[in-house]
């Protein structure tokens, strides 16, 4: 059973960077695809982008220009970087395996979330 | 992008009753719709992929159906565990986009 478990810092000052990693365990992050998910507090669910193990990016158009992901396979690691953030980047992340390709590209298994807020 | 719409936002049920949320597609996406339920302060946990298909190690009192833009998930014998918060997500194409939930609610 593959278990996710996001970290990172819980506060982040506005324009700064929000940085997170998952660390995957319970299987390789090999040959799968691997998603961040946000919700801000009291909404939905909200898809942010994914990435191939081999490092191939697929991002929601209206974060393009401020996201970055990025996969260490050798620490069985996934990364977001989101910069210049404001008050509406405030969320729970998650970090989750998928899009599963022969499941209805669905997303399988979650971390736990983080509550990253946005306030100086 | 792709537009999921829910209904109702929330439903007030008691254990044992039958329900069935529905969701719908501003464009076809064909049968890639899947349904998520999240309970309080925890992940998502994916229910039914592909429409129809029940994911491994989930009730068999959760079903779904539809296909194109419309769809539904229903759920019998409601027990204590069920009252959660569903979500509906199309995986036809990105940006992969989901419903705004409908808050299931004990009577």
């Amino acid at each position: 059973q593959v278990h996710l478990q996001e970290s990172g810092p819980g506060l982040v000052k506005p324009s700064e960077t929000l940085s997170l990693t998952c660390t995957v365990s319970g299987g390789s992050i090999s040959y799968y695809y691997w998603t961040w998910i946000r919700q801000p507090p009291g909404k939905g669910l909200e898809w942010i982008g994914h990435l191939y193990y081999t490092g191939t990016t697929n991002y929601d158009p209206s974060l393009k220009s401020r996201l970055s992901i990025s996969i260490d396979t050798s620490t069985n690691q996934f990364s977001l970087r989101l910069s210049s953030v404001t008050a509406a980047d405030t969320a729970t992340y998650y970090c989750a395996r998928g899009p599963l390709t022969d499941s209805g590209y669905i997303f399988d298994s979650w971390g736990q979330g983080i509550l990253v807020t946005v306030s100086s | 992008d792709i537009q999921m719409t829910q209904s109702p936002p929330s439903l007030s049920a008691s254990v044992g009753d039958r329900v069935t949320i529905t969701c719908r597609a501003s464009q076809t996406i064909g049968n890639y719709l899947n349904w998520y339920q999240q309970r309080p302060g925890k992940a998502p946990k994916v229910l039914i992929f592909g429409a129809s298909s029940l994911q491994s190690g989930v009730s068999p009192r959760f079903s779904g159906s539809g296909s194109g833009t419309d769809f539904t998930l229903s759920i019998i014998s409601l027990q204590p565990e069920d009252f959660a918060t569903y979500y509906c997500q199309q995986s036809y194409t990105t940006p992969y986009s989901f419903g705004q939930g409908t808050k299931l609610e004990i009577k």
